[in-house]
């Protein structure tokens, strides 16, 4: 099973929306609404963002928001924040013996 | 709370074995799958395995099949990561992770304790 792609890093100034892209395939992203978002500080546990493509956990800011087309899943993030810096993983039920993928990871970087 | 603390890690050289439990508190923890998950330094996330709520099930990411196991005791409230054979390329901190609906998504990690394979 092949890690997700995204892209190294992504970058905006204070107050403008980003997109963050995750492509997998059909076996993946594409076949199930099981795609999450985690963003990881350094030296610190990842946190979920996402879930379900969608769904925003209890206690997570609604400037993130989670949507999906075919083999590519997309983390939106609005008015960015300084401390909206830091990396972000997607992940994908796959439906196979291994169960569970991991994107390639993506830095953000607020200007 | 939720809360959930990784032990056992430590360095250890190529080829030995190590266990990794992983203490719950704060939820039901019989009732919910988990995961282990590694990070290289300096590199991603790595899922590695999964096991069910009642240990029926169990899934490993290619790069550790048949050297890893997971396991859990409901009645400890704690899970497991037997590691054999180590090598340089399991050097990595270890989180578990707790198992959130149909999808499986992590919605609660531990602090993760790390694992040094060297000579």
């Amino acid at each position: 099973q092949s890690a997700l792609t995204q892209p190294a890093s992504v970058s905006g100034s204070p107050g403008q929306s980003i997109a963050i892209s995750c492509t997998g395939t059909s076996s993946d992203v594409g076949g199930y609404n099981y795609v999450s978002w985690y963003q990881q500080y350094p030296g610190k546990a990842p946190k979920i963002m996402i879930y379900d493509v969608s769904e925003r956990p209890s206690g997570v800011s609604n400037r993130f928001s989670g949507s999906k087309s075919g083999n590519t899943a997309s983390l939106t993030i609005s008015g960015l924040q300084a401390e909206d810096e830091a990396d972000y993983y997607c992940s994908s039920y796959t439906g196979s013996s291994t169960f569970y993928v991991f994107g390639t990871g993506t830095k953000v970087t607020v200007l | 709370q939720v809360h959930l603390v990784e032990s056992g890690g430590g360095v250890v050289q190529p080829g030995t074995s190590l266990r990794l439990s992983c203490a719950a508190s704060g939820f039901s923890f019989s009732i919910y799958g988990m995961h282990w998950v590694r990070q290289a330094p300096g590199k991603g996330l790595e899922w590695v395995a999964l096991i069910w709520f009642d240990g029926s099930k169990k899934y490993y990411a290619d790069s550790v099949k048949g050297r890893f196991t997971i396991s859990r005791d409901n009645s400890k409230n704690t899970l497991y990561l037997q590691m054999n054979s180590l090598g340089a390329e399991d050097t990595a901190v270890y989180y578990c992770a707790r198992c959130l609906s149909t999808g499986c998504s992590l919605d609660y990690w531990g602090q993760g304790t790390l694992v040094t394979v060297s000579s």
